[in-house]
Order: structure tokens, then C-alpha cells, then sequence
């Protein structure tokens, strides 16, 4: 069965760097997205990304926050300035069109 | 703003009981609702959902049901098995590619 692949499953950092979270979503899925969740809370929507342009994005999307599909299979997710309440579970999801989302199993950023 | 309510944290039922995990929102709307279950370090596992226009879609061991007046739907899960320990999330969306909301969560213990 197709899978929303996600690496590093785990990454460090250090408070003020940048880091970039990687998807592979599924090959023929149209919207893709980034949800985080921080510990003991519930699944948080960031963006939604649909024709190499961000559709929809929360208010936790703010400037230090961007996505890029670089090379039309990899999506990714920058944070500029890694701050301590960034540390959560950020999962990637990608949609074909119609409630058939998938998740991605997640990267858990730990910001030191 | 919690648009998605799931009231209890937690629950523990008996293996080969009925489970009964409860979900109330807020959004009118909202057009399709799902749930979906986690494992610690994993994304977010589709189970079942359901449009507004219907008040029930069963698949396996797995019914959904929706009071649209109530706004409030609940997922039965029987008999229970052991596998079936998770957290269990409900999740509510407008369009078919639009954001998921998501509940809090309810941490299901199945006890054999």
C-alpha cells in the first residue's frame, strides 16, 4: 500500500537554527499538508500546499515557516529559527483530492 | 477554539466489549468526519468516516455514528480486542481537501 514516507524520524537542534523536515508524499496525490502535535495535545493543522502554492495555513504558520515541493516528489518544511516550543511530532499528510488523507509516520523535533 | 470536543481522556474496556469513543463539535460546517487511531511515535491511521448526509457507515468491526442535530458523533468499536489500544482521534473537515481539525484524543486501554 502507497505510504507518505518522512525522514529524519527524529531530529536535534539547537534553539535558532534552521531545520527542514522532508516528505515523500504518495506519487499521484494533488494536496499536501503539515500537521504537528505537541506532546500530550491534540493534531494541529500548519499548511496546505495544492499547485506549488500554499492553499491554507494557521496562524502558527507564522514567518519563521515555510514549505517547498523542490523537485515534484519531496515536500518539505523549513523552520528559520528553531525556538523551544517548536518541539512537537510534525507529520505530513498528502490528499488525492477527496478525504482519502494519508499520514506520514512523523519527525519529532527536539529543540535544545 | 475548540471546534472538535472529545470529552474523555481516556477509557478502559473489557476485551470482546463494545468500545464507545465520543466526539461533539462546534462547526456547522463541517461535511465529513473521521477517526483515526495512533500509536506512540507513528502518524495518525485512518479507521473509518462519514459524510453529514449520512448518520451511519459501518466497515468490519467499526461503526461511526452522526446526530447532525446534536453535533456530536461517536465511533463503537466491537467486540474489543487488545490491538485495539491507541489514542483515538476524531477529525472534521468542510471540502474533501480542505484541513482536518482534530480532537483532543481518547486514550483507549483495552484490559484482556
Amino acid at each position: 500500500e502507497p505510504e507518505v514516507t518522512q525522514t529524519p524520524s527524529h531530529q536535534v537542534t539547537q534553539m535558532g537554527q534552521e531545520v527542514i523536515l522532508r516528505c515523500v508524499p504518495i506519487s499521484n496525490h494533488l494536496y499536501f499538508y503539515w500537521y504537528r502535535q505537541i506532546l500530550g495535545q491534540k493534531v494541529e493543522f500548519l499548511v496546505s500546499f495544492y499547485n506549488n502554492e500554499i492553499s491554507e495555513k494557521s496562524e502558527i504558520f507564522d514567518d519563521q515557516f515555510s514549505v517547498e515541493r523542490p523537485d515534484g516528489s519531496n515536500f518539505t518544511l523549513k523552520i528559520r529559527s528553531t525556538k523551544l516550543e517548536d518541539s512537537a511530532m510534525y507529520f505530513c499528510a498528502s490528499n488525492p483530492s477527496n478525504y482519502g488523507y494519508t499520514f506520514g509516520s512523523g519527525t519529532r523535533l527536539t529543540v535544545v | 477554539d475548540q471546534q472538535v470536543k472529545q470529552n474523555s481522556p481516556s477509557l478502559s474496556v473489557q476485551e470482546g466489549r463494545i468500545s464507545i469513543l465520543n466526539c461533539d463539535y462546534t462547526n456547522s460546517m463541517f461535511d465529513y468526519f473521521l477517526w483515526y487511531k495512533k500509536y506512540p511515535a507513528e502518524g495518525p491511521t485512518f479507521l473509518i468516516s462519514i459524510s453529514s448526509i449520512k448518520d451511519k457507515n459501518e466497515d468490519g468491526r467499526f461503526t461511526v455514528f452522526l446526530n447532525k442535530s446534536a453535533k456530536h458523533l461517536s465511533l463503537h468499536i466491537v467486540p474489543s480486542q487488545p490491538g485495539d489500544s491507541a489514542v483515538y482521534f476524531c477529525a472534521a473537515s468542510g471540502l474533501g481537501n480542505e484541513k482536518l481539525t482534530f480532537g483532543t484524543g481518547t486514550r483507549l486501554t483495552i484490559i484482556p
